[in-house]
């Protein structure tokens, strides 16, 4: 069936960076757009941005745009995250999710970001 | 950006009721809607799309409705899994933006 796994948490330093990663199985890993979306304690919902799995192109959501990086690896099925200079702000659960409406989700990699 | 707005905020209910959700847009996206259930501790999960096509194995007491900026998703028969927190999304023109979800929980 399909999936996306995750790797597992992190916890980071003020000023770091961290990067995740989400490994497709189950279907053609270039066919589906992957996004990244995270979500703070307690809070809502909040879409970082897109990756083309076909050709690698990117859309970031502007309060990331600065900071963050997204990449893939075809060989693997593999798409990854990197966001640096890390907050405490930024300490939430990162998910990876299919398409444009997500039909499919990670189970989540929580960072902590603490000193 | 596209703001996404969800009515109310917490709504209080009991097995076998039948809630309302709703959600706006604050511009036109068609009907490039989606509605995902979010447990404790869990992923979302897909519910909708188009606003209005049930996802594959979802169950039938889950409806949406609703074009343009207007949108709503009801819930018919309350199961326990249910009590969740349910979430829009609009995917018409990036970025892909969210509402701010409305929690059932338990009258």
């Amino acid at each position: 069936q399909v999936q996306l796994l995750q790797s597992a948490a992190e916890v980071k330093k003020p000023g770091a960076s961290v990067k995740v990663s989400c490994k497709a199985s189950g279907y053609n890993f270039r066919d589906r757009a992957i996004s990244w979306v995270r979500q703070a304690p307690g809070q809502g919902l909040e879409w970082m941005g897109w990756l083309s799995a076909y050709n690698g192109g990117t859309s970031y959501a502007q309060n990331f745009q600065d900071r963050v990086n997204f990449t893939r690896d075809i060989s693997t099925s593999t798409a990854y995250m990197e966001l640096r200079s890390l907050s405490i702000d930024d300490t939430a659960v990162y998910y990876c999710a299919r398409g444009s409406y997500f039909d499919t989700w990670g189970q989540g990699t929580p960072v902590t970001v603490s000193s | 950006a596209i703001w996404m707005t969800q009515s109310p905020s917490l709504v209080s209910a009991s097995t076998g009721d039948t809630v309302t959700i709703s959600c706006r847009s604050s511009q036109d996206i068609i009907t490039s809607l989606a509605w995902y259930r979010q447990k404790p501790g869990r992923a979302p999960e897909l519910l909708i799309s188009a606003a209005s096509t049930l996802f594959s194995g979802v169950s039938s007491r889950f409806s949406g409705s609703g074009s343009g900026t207007d949108f709503t998703l009801t819930i018919s028969g309350l199961q326990s899994e249910d009590f969740a927190t349910y979430f829009c999304q609009q995917y018409y023109s990036f970025p892909w933006t969210f509402g701010q979800g409305t929690t059932v929980d338990i009258k």
